[in-house]
């Protein structure tokens, strides 16, 4: 089977740098997700690690450690818009990697 | 549509009714998903469809829970008897491609069982 563990809540400022940290047990990996979920919304994908290493796309980033069983997403120049629910992400360990287990997610506050 | 699109966006049934859950995914997306999210909880995967068929269903709880996807585009979620534990969002999401990095999710169903 499958397990995320990700902190349950973050708060941070705006303007600053927040890392929100997730480490996962898989029988096989497949990669490392992030999504984005206000809250009576939608989740929306934020990036997709496959590989070891930092992708960066605009005021996001995300990391990927296979050795470590360990990743992380960062949010840079915090805006309020940015509180949310974060949540991790890997492929079922069926050998498909079609479907995702979902961490438990972590809710962001940003305060003014 | 340019999204995901889940009917309807609140139901609210009593204990042992019938229920069905619509989802019209991205267009050209042949993959479809059917998640379930309770209060605080990350999504829960329930099924998977490859075009017609159900790829995988193994996070289907039990039996009264059943999906279809008839033509390959929409798809309905059906419970039968529904019980108080089945109340929570349930999520549709398709994809493009096979590899599950990306889902394009809907803004969910709602389900409140009395």
């Amino acid at each position: 089977g499958q397990s995320l563990e990700q902190p349950s809540e973050v708060t941070a400022v705006e303007g600053a740098i927040v890392q929100i940290n997730c480490t996962y047990q898989t029988s096989g990996f497949y990669g490392l997700s992030w999504y984005q979920q206000h809250d009576g919304g939608a989740p929306t994908f934020l990036s997709y690690n496959a590989l070891d290493g930092l992708e960066e796309t605009g005021r996001f980033s995300s990391f990927l450690s296979r050795s470590d069983s360990y990743g992380y997403l960062l949010l840079q120049e915090l805006q309020m818009k940015d509180s949310a629910s974060y949540f991790c992400a890997v492929p079922l360990s069926s050998g498909s990697a079609r479907q995702l287990t979902f961490g438990s997610g972590t809710q962001l506050t940003v305060l003014p | 549509g340019a999204g995901v699109s889940q009917t309807p966006s609140n139901k609210v049934t009593e204990k042992g009714k019938y229920v069905e859950l619509r989802c019209d995914p991205i267009s050209g997306h042949t993959a479809l998903y059917w998640y379930r999210q309770s209060l605080g909880q990350g999504p829960e995967f329930l099924i998977y469809f490859q075009g017609t068929g159900a790829a995988d269903d193994s996070g289907l709880p039990n039996d009264r829970f059943f999906a279809v996807r008839p033509e390959g585009s929409v798809s309905t979620l059906k419970i039968q008897r529904t019980e108080r534990g089945d109340s929570a969002v349930y999520l549709c999401a398709s994809s493009p491609t096979k590899i599950a990095g990306e889902l394009f999710f809907g803004e969910g169903s709602r389900l409140t069982v009395l």
